[in-house]
């Protein structure tokens, strides 16, 4: 299995207040990601990163933001939590580069409550 | 209408028979493809990449038809372990790497 983790694993919180989610890697990958998960809607892109520092938006980046300091580590955060984002947020990472590797690999996941 | 689309099931799959389904997707220039298989309550699960016209792995077999922009998914002999949600994802090779994922076809196999 790929070294992903993802802390924390379960978190209940109340409306308006920010939260932080932890994606940890330990491959040396370049491409790191934060999906959520929710039924009906399955995997949507929060955003995602290409390097240090480097971050772009996806499909659904309102009311997030992330964070890229170090190749190991990628941090999502609800600036203030609303019911809305609810949901399972998986974590990914990607090889890519020269190899043309696109395959991404999940962490174990985070299950969000906003109450 | 959704960029991948999967029929959401379920397939309930007596133990040992062959099950099939697909993933049909819009975008024609999308060029690698995968499925996932994600247990529930879990993350998914790399299965299988697709990059040329198809793929083999023990029972399970993909074909990809980009004429008619569908992969398929092939379960031989299924097992009661095989029970899942089977994601398919695709590629267009651009910047950042970015997958687009189908809903999931969810898989039954019963004794």
């Amino acid at each position: 299995d790929a070294g992903i983790t993802q802390s924390p694993r379960h978190k209940v919180t109340e409306t308006g207040t920010p939260v932080t989610l932890r994606c940890h890697q330990t491959e040396n990958h370049r491409y790191m990601y934060w999906y959520r998960q929710d039924p009906g809607h399955g995997l949507r892109l929060i955003h995602y990163s290409y390097g240090v520092k480097d971050t772009d938006k996806g499909e659904v980046s309102d009311g997030y933001s992330v964070s890229r300091s170090k190749t190991e580590d990628f941090l999502l955060t609800l600036e203030s939590a609303t019911s809305s984002q609810t949901s399972v947020y998986f974590c990914a990472i990607s090889e890519g580069g020269l190899a043309g590797r696109y395959e991404q690999y999940f962490g174990p996941g985070t299950r969000l409550t906003v109450t | 209408r959704k960029e991948v689309e999967q029929d959401p099931g379920p397939f309930n799959v007596p133990e040992g028979a062959t099950v099939a389904f697909n993933c049909t997707y819009s975008n024609s220039a999308s060029q690698s493809f995968f499925w996932y298989r994600q247990d529930c309550r879990k993350e998914p699960k790399l299965l299988m990449s697709v990059y040329s016209s198809g793929n083999e792995d023990g029972r399970f077999t993909a074909q990809l038809n980009r004429a008619s922009q569908y992969i398929s998914l092939l379960i031989r002999d299924s097992k009661l372990s095989d029970s899942a949600t089977y994601l398919c994802a695709m590629s267009e090779g651009t910047a950042g790497n970015k997958l687009t994922f189908g809903g999931g076809t969810r898989v039954l196999v019963k004794p």
